[in-house]
């Protein structure tokens, strides 16, 4: 059964500084690996999203890599600012079942 | 020029109630899904539909039924409403299946907080 992990739950950090979000998946057999950014009180908005053969795809001060062997993806965001402030969602979708699986969140607090 | 609406936004009833929430989407999409986030943020699938077709059925009661009437449409509606159905229900869409596109990202609603008291 896949299971999506990531860590840490919670972060905070000064405006500016280079930060690293963590996501680990159990079952290698995906199609691709999302990261999403969830606003208090709104949806989900799809940030990267990486196909399985694929190891990293960029979106301005993001960079999302995919280790799919050992499980694992990050999420680089560079020089943070309060705006980045939100929880980001790690998804991934599986090929065994179709389904979109997601990891709890981290939630994020860049302060200015 | 919103992409996937859901209505309503927020909904507090009392236990035993019957609800519904409806979800529209305009881009052209075939595939349909409902989420629930319940207290801790968790994610989780319920069910999704391809071309008014039911793909996913996770173990869900059956006090929940989705109704899609057209491929831009997917409603749920909820029976016999308990404390436990609280949770934040999301709807989201996209181009096709995986398997079939696995490469489509999902777009999401903005979510209908549903509160059971």
């Amino acid at each position: 059964k896949q299971e999506v992990t990531q860590i840490p739950a919670a972060l905070s950090v000064p405006e500016g500084e280079n930060l690293v979000l963590n996501c680990s998946f159990t079952d290698s057999a995906i199609y691709n690996l999302q990261w999403f950014r969830q606003d208090p009180g709104k949806g989900l908005t799809s940030l990267l999203l990486i196909q399985s053969s694929q190891r990293e795809q960029t979106s301005g001060r993001l960079n999302a890599s995919l280790d799919k062997s050992s499980g694992r993806s990050t999420l680089y965001i560079a020089a943070s600012q309060p705006g980045d402030s939100a929880t980001y969602l790690c998804a991934v979708l599986s090929s065994n079942t179709g389904k979109l699986i997601f990891g709890q969140g981290t939630t994020l607090q860049v302060k200015p | 020029d919103t992409a996937v609406s859901q209505t309503p936004k927020y909904l507090v009833t009392q236990m035993g109630n019957d609800k519904s929430i409806k979800c529209e989407q305009n881009l052209g999409h075939d595939t349909m899904y409902w989420y629930k986030q319940d207290s801790k943020k968790f994610l989780k699938i319920m069910f999704s539909y391809n071309n008014k077709e039911l793909i996913i059925n996770e173990t869900v009661p059956n006090r929940f039924s989705p109704k899609s009437p057209d491929k831009a449409h997917l409603n749920l509606h909820i029976n016999s409403l308990e404390l436990g159905d609280s949770a934040v229900y999301f709807c989201a869409s996209s181009h096709g299946l995986a398997g079939g596109r696995g490469t489509d990202t999902q777009y999401f609603g903005p979510g209908t907080r549903l509160t059971v008291l």
